[in-house]
């Protein structure tokens, strides 16, 4: 069974204070890694796509990396509008479809 | 681009009635699927609509159901509701191949009393 564990559950950060969020996965052929980012009352919004270890991706001060078991969301020097809740989900080789199985998320809040 | 639109985005239930939810998807996708958001269970994967046909399905019973139409919109029906179903249902739609990014809309929450 595809697993998604993500860390911390929360993390609390003054502006401009760099960290990294972790997602440890263990799934059967992992065939995506996606980031995404949820605001309360709101549907998840897309962030990055991870394929292969080794792989990178930016997006403003946000650095999404993948290894062969964990994926990390590095933010760096956040600013209070970066608070949010962030999911990792990961789609697998065995399973037909688009079936994302996602964790549980790392709460970001960002203090001015 | 219109995003994923979904409708009610509020509703509210008693136990043993039951509902059914819309979702539009982003024009020109064709998979529509649906996930289940609780604070205690996170989201959960319901089932997948490709082409007017259920590709998966999640570990739900079956009065959780849904449908694709022609036009690639989609609705899920849940029946004989239960306090347990009260959650954020959430839609997202992608494209042609397995791999493509899903997109979700805002959800639509649901309280059952």
């Amino acid at each position: 069974e595809d697993q998604v564990t993500q860390s911390p559950e929360a993390l609390r950060l003054q502006e401009g204070e760099s960290s990294s969020l972790n997602c440890s996965y263990t799934v059967s052929g992992l065939r995506g890694l996606f980031w995404y980012r949820q605001d309360p009352g709101k549907g998840p919004e897309f962030l990055f796509t991870l394929y292969s270890a080794g792989e990178e991706k930016e997006k403003e001060r946000l650095k999404a990396t993948l290894t062969k078991k964990e994926s990390f969301l590095h933010i760096t020097a956040p600013k209070p509008e970066d608070s949010a809740t962030y999911l990792c989900a990961v789609q697998a080789s065995e399973t037909s479809g688009s079936r994302l199985t996602f964790g549980e998320g790392t709460q970001l809040t960002v203090n001015p | 681009k219109a995003g994923v639109t979904q409708t009610p985005r509020y509703l509210i239930k008693t136990r043993g009635q039951q509902v059914t939810l819309s979702c539009s998807p982003i024009s020109g996708h064709r998979s529509v699927s649906w996930y289940q958001q609780t604070p205690g269970q996170g989201l959960q994967f319901l089932f997948e609509y490709f082409s007017e046909t259920q590709r998966n399905k999640g570990n739900f019973p079956g009065r959780f159901s849904g449908r694709q139409f022609s036009n690639s919109r989609s609705e899920m029906n849940v029946s004989t509701l239960e306090l347990g179903d009260s959650a954020l249902y959430l839609c997202a739609s992608s494209g042609l191949a397995n791999t493509d990014t899903q997109y979700f809309g805002p959800g639509t929450r649901l309280t059952v009393l």
